[in-house]
């Protein structure tokens, strides 16, 4: 199994990113997806979260309705498209798989650095 | 929910005992998980359900309880287990960590 994720960069303040991640080794559309973030010398922050087929996403107070998290079964990849970026979404995106179709994350992708700076 | 683990930090040498705690600020039964993160890694997912190994986690880890206290212990410390080991409560949304404890070589 291997999830590798990309798009991550530098971006100005009030910008936006796409982030994928691409998942291989694994009947990717069997599984839940979630992103989570660790910022700069600090702890783990869960994201955002998608049921296996898309049916359900829920999403962290600090990103909802900036963060949109969605998926192409089809190509075996997750996305997090990000807008109205912050200097404090600046942090390591990791994507991870669940176990099964629930919530319970069993493996995480290596992650993709996003630098929010002017 | 929130999610408050304890210490913070702990220093231990190599072949000690240690147990780390995390407490949640209501019920979550059992869905708990435990995961390892050693510098500029991924994390690394050790224990689920509160108690059940991950598949290919060595059974020197052990996690145990239910409700709002829980605990992860690891025996017999050798180096590459010094790391940093986060709790995280999976029984409702927002999905919450928590804050990290970092397990030092004394």
């Amino acid at each position: 199994v291997q999830l590798v994720e990309s798009g991550g960069g530098v971006v100005q303040p009030g910008g936006s990113l796409r982030l994928s991640c691409e998942g291989s080794g694994l009947t990717f559309s069997s599984y839940g997806m979630h992103w989570v973030r660790q910022a700069p010398g600090k702890g783990l922050e869960w994201v955002a979260f998608i049921r296996y087929d898309g049916s359900d996403k829920y999403y962290a107070d600090s990103v909802k309705g900036r963060f949109t998290i969605s998926r192409d079964n089809s190509k075996n990849t997750l996305y997090l498209q990000m807008h109205s970026l912050r200097a404090e979404d600046t942090a390591e995106y990791y994507c991870a798989k669940t176990y099964g179709s629930g919530s319970r994350i069993d493996f995480w992708g290596q992650g993709t650095l996003v630098t929010v700076s002017s | 929910i929130q999610m408050t683990q304890s210490p913070s930090s702990l220093s231990a040498s190599v072949g000690d005992r240690v147990t780390i705690t995390c407490r949640a600020s209501q019920g979550i039964s059992n869905f708990l998980a435990w995961f390892q993160q050693k510098p500029g890694k991924a994390p690394k997912s050790l224990i689920y359900s509160a108690s059940t190994l991950q598949s290919g986690v060595p059974s020197k880890f052990s996690g145990s309880g239910s409700g709002t206290d829980f605990t992860l212990t690891i025996s017999s410390l050798q180096p590459e287990d010094f790391a940093t080991y986060y709790c995280q409560q999976y029984y409702t949304y927002p999905i919450t960590f928590g804050q990290g404890t970092r397990l030092e070589i004394k």
